[in-house]
């Protein structure tokens, strides 16, 4: 759903390990499923997108996995980098409408 | 231009004051969103155009905002007689077209506000 007035939650990470960060949409006639990566003082970036007849897509070092049965989208980062730090944002897409998730922010520890 | 362009990048104002905020879009974009991120939160969804019109205005939190497209190019958001509540990032994004598939956002860096 739309986050307002929420904190963000955080996940912490060593440096060189896998991430995951979860992703819980909200309509099930969304069709298109979007990550976004928020550094620090600048706008979100795109990511990597997956459609809704997929269960999942790789990119480099990342991978999103869908599962429509309980609307539930993962983001997996590999091998964990301190550049990786970030807020990452799902957003899903239906009916001509993009929602944005309330995002996560990614602590690489060194 | 090479990316969604806002200005100014930061914007100190009085209670009370007017304020207008732009955004270049990427040329060529036929959809702009506007959205207010507070700070350690999420995007708050404000509007969008689809070319110079906006077809839903029910995200702009109340009657103090306003924001305009022309030329199905530049796009200002408006904000009057400022609270300190409205101190947040503005982010402006754009997409190609806005249709289901394929909807890519670029967004600008976002206009820092800040109300005294």
């Amino acid at each position: 759903g739309e986050s307002v007035g929420l904190h963000l939650p955080t996940l912490s990470v060593q440096e060189g390990d896998n991430s995951i960060i979860n992703c819980a949409y909200s309509n099930s006639a969304s069709d298109y499923f979007i990550w976004y990566k928020q550094e620090s003082g600048k706008g979100p970036q795109f990511i990597i997108d997956i459609r809704s007849n997929m269960d999942k897509r790789q990119g480099q070092r990342v991978t999103v996995l869908l599962n429509k049965t309980v609307k539930h989208l993962s983001l997996q980062i590999a091998a964990t980098q301190p550049g990786d730090s970030a807020v990452y944002f799902c957003a899903e897409i239906g009916g001509f409408k993009t929602i944005f998730g309330a995002g996560t922010r990614l602590f690489v520890k060194a | 231009g090479a990316g969604v362009s806002q200005s100014p990048s930061n914007k100190v104002t009085e209670k009370g004051k007017d304020v207008e905020l732009r955004c270049d879009p990427i040329s060529g974009h036929t959809a702009l969103y506007w959205y207010r991120q507070r700070l350690g939160q999420g995007l708050e969804f404000l509007i969008y155009f689809q070319g110079n019109s906006a077809p839903d205005k029910s995200g702009l939190p109340s009657d103090r905002f306003s924001a305009e497209r022309t030329g199905e190019s530049v796009s200002t958001l408006t904000i009057q007689r400022t609270q300190q509540e409205d101190s947040a990032v503005y982010l402006c994004a754009s997409s190609l077209v806005f249709a289901t598939e394929q909807n890519i956002q670029y967004f600008g860096a976002g206009t820092r506000l800040s109300v005294l």
